[in-house]
């Protein structure tokens, strides 16, 4: 779905280095959500918000902080990275009502070195 | 908090044959169960989902059952094909007023 877009897509840094992970979306959804996907862990819950002025924690919200600049903004960050947060990470918006809908970004694979 | 346990974690069938992935959760208040397939290298997408309000539902060789006595839902592909070779996963949520809550995930390969 173009409708969801991650920035960056790749990312290698360092151990201690404070990163941004961006995504964004034009579907004009309220909740938005950030997950962390490691082999056989499935996808896991960080951080989410259901409006602008809502965050709430996600099962493993240790060590990321996050920020929803606006609607279509919702921006995931490690203050200091370590290697044990290389992993795939995901965003996702969902409608409301009957449009429940979870559509996922494309991904942003981050390697802490 | 809602709990989503996955079975198998794999699953290897020969092309033609029917795949069966089961799922349980632990919130009887969860009302909408929906299941992701996950190519390689590329983002979950939905392929089908059910409401708590229907025992069953059908999409041409998808299916997917509930059962909310005892709390399980199961997906069912069938005359299977190597393009659906992938990672699937199931989720639970209590409408969208809770996040969706995955299972492990199951790694589907179809033999030719």
């Amino acid at each position: 779905d173009a409708d969801v877009t991650q920035t960056p897509r790749n990312r290698i840094t360092k151990t201690g280095k404070r990163i941004m992970l961006e995504c964004s979306q034009t579907k004009g959804h309220d909740r938005m959500y950030w997950y962390r996907q490691d082999p056989g862990l499935g996808l896991r819950l960080i951080y989410y918000s259901f409006d602008v002025k809502d965050i709430n924690k996600g099962e493993i919200s240790d060590g990321y902080s996050v920020s929803r600049q606006a609607q279509a903004k919702f921006s995931l960050s490690l203050e200091s990275a370590i290697p044990n947060q290389t992993a795939l990470y995901f965003c996702a918006t969902r409608g409301t009502g009957g449009a429940e809908t979870q559509y996922f970004g494309p991904g942003t694979r981050l390697l802490v070195l | 908090g809602e709990n989503v346990e996955q079975h198998p974690s794999t699953l290897s069938v020969q092309e033609g044959d029917s795949a069966v992935i089961k799922c349980t959760y632990s919130d009887s208040a969860s009302n909408y169960f929906p299941w992701y397939k996950q190519e390689l290298g590329k983002r979950p997408q939905l392929i089908i989902d059910i409401r708590s309000n229907v025992g069953e539902k059908k999409d041409q060789r998808i299916a997917v059952t509930l059962n909310k006595t005892a709390k399980h839902f199961s997906l069912h592909i069938t005359e299977t094909q190597p393009e659906d070779s992938a990672v699937y996963f199931c989720a639970a949520s209590y409408s969208g007023n809770t996040p969706l809550v995955f299972g492990k995930g199951t790694r589907l390969s179809v033999i030719a």
